[in-house]
C-alpha cells in the first residue's frame, strides 16, 4: 500500500504560473522524495527532504516538510512546458533504504 | 558516468510464458530495487538486491524472482506470465547507505 499520497491528482496550469503539490504520508519517516517521470519513462530524482529539515530548494524547486502534520509540499516556480510530467513523493522509514511511492500528481504546463 | 541501463526496452510476449528482464546499475553501485508501475496501482516494489543478495522483497507472488551478479548486474523473471503482469518494470540502484534511486527508463512488457 502506498505510504504517501500526492494531492491533486491532475494539474494543469499556464507557463510562468507557480505549480504546487501535496504529499501526505501515515507513518514517522526518516527522509521524504520527490521524484519526477516523463511520460513512461524511469523516474529523476529532484530532492531529499530529512525529516528534521523543514525547507530545501533546488533551482526552482522548493520543498517543505511539516512533520506534525505527516505532509509535504512542492513548489515549482515558474513553470516551463518541459516540466510536464508525473511527480511522486517517496517515503522512508524505519531502518529501511527502500522508498514507499505514492500514485503521482501529473502536471501540464500549457505553453 | 553511465546511467542506469536496462534490456530489453520493449518486450510483448504471450500468457504463461516466462520473461527475463535484465538491469546494469551505475557504477559503483550495488543495490539494485525493481519496481512494477501499473496505472492501477501505481508504483509497486518488488524487491531489492545488494552484494548477490536480496535483502528486502515486496509483496509479490512467487512467480517473480531475481538476482544479482559479482558485478552487481542484476535480472528479473516472471514466470507463467498473466494479463495483469503488463506494466512498465523499473530498475533502480543506490550507493551504499544512501536513499536516493536513480532510475533506469524502464522495460515496457505485454501480456497477450
Amino acid at each position: 500500500s502506498q505510504q504517501g499520497e500526492e494531492d491533486p491528482q491532475a494539474l494543469s496550469i499556464q507557463e510562468g504560473e507557480n505549480a504546487t503539490m501535496n504529499c501526505s504520508y501515515k507513518t514517522s519517516i526518516n527522509n521524504l522524495q520527490w521524484y519526477r517521470q516523463n511520460s513512461g519513462r524511469g523516474l529523476v530524482h529532484l530532492i531529499l527532504i530529512r525529516s528534521n529539515e523543514r525547507e530545501k530548494h533546488s533551482g526552482r524547486l522548493r520543498v517543505t516538510l511539516d512533520t506534525s502534520k505527516k505532509s509535504s509540499s512542492l513548489l515549482i516556480t515558474a513553470s516551463r512546458a518541459a516540466d510536464t510530467a508525473s511527480y511522486f513523493c517517496a517515503t522512508s522509514r524505519g531502518g529501511s533504504y527502500i522508498p514507499t511511492f505514492g500514485r503521482g500528481t501529473s502536471l501540464i504546463v500549457h505553453p | 558516468k553511465a546511467g542506469v541501463t536496462q534490456t530489453p526496452r520493449y518486450l510483448i510476449k504471450t500468457r504463461g510464458q516466462q520473461v527475463t528482464l535484465s538491469c546494469s546499475p551505475i557504477s559503483g553501485h550495488r543495490s539494485v530495487s525493481w519496481y512494477q508501475q501499473t496505472p492501477g496501482q501505481g508504483l509497486q516494489f518488488l524487491f531489492e538486491y545488494f552484494s548477490e543478495t536480496q535483502r528486502n522483497k515486496g509483496n509479490f507472488p512467487g512467480r517473480f524472482s531475481g538476482r544479482q551478479f559479482s558485478n552487481s548486474r542484476s535480472e528479473m523473471n516472471v514466470s507463467t506470465l498473466e494479463l495483469g503482469d503488463s506494466a512498465l518494470y523499473l530498475c533502480a540502484s543506490s550507493a551504499p547507505s544512501d536513499n536516493e534511486q536513480f532510475f533506469g527508463p524502464g522495460t515496457r512488457l505485454t501480456v497477450l
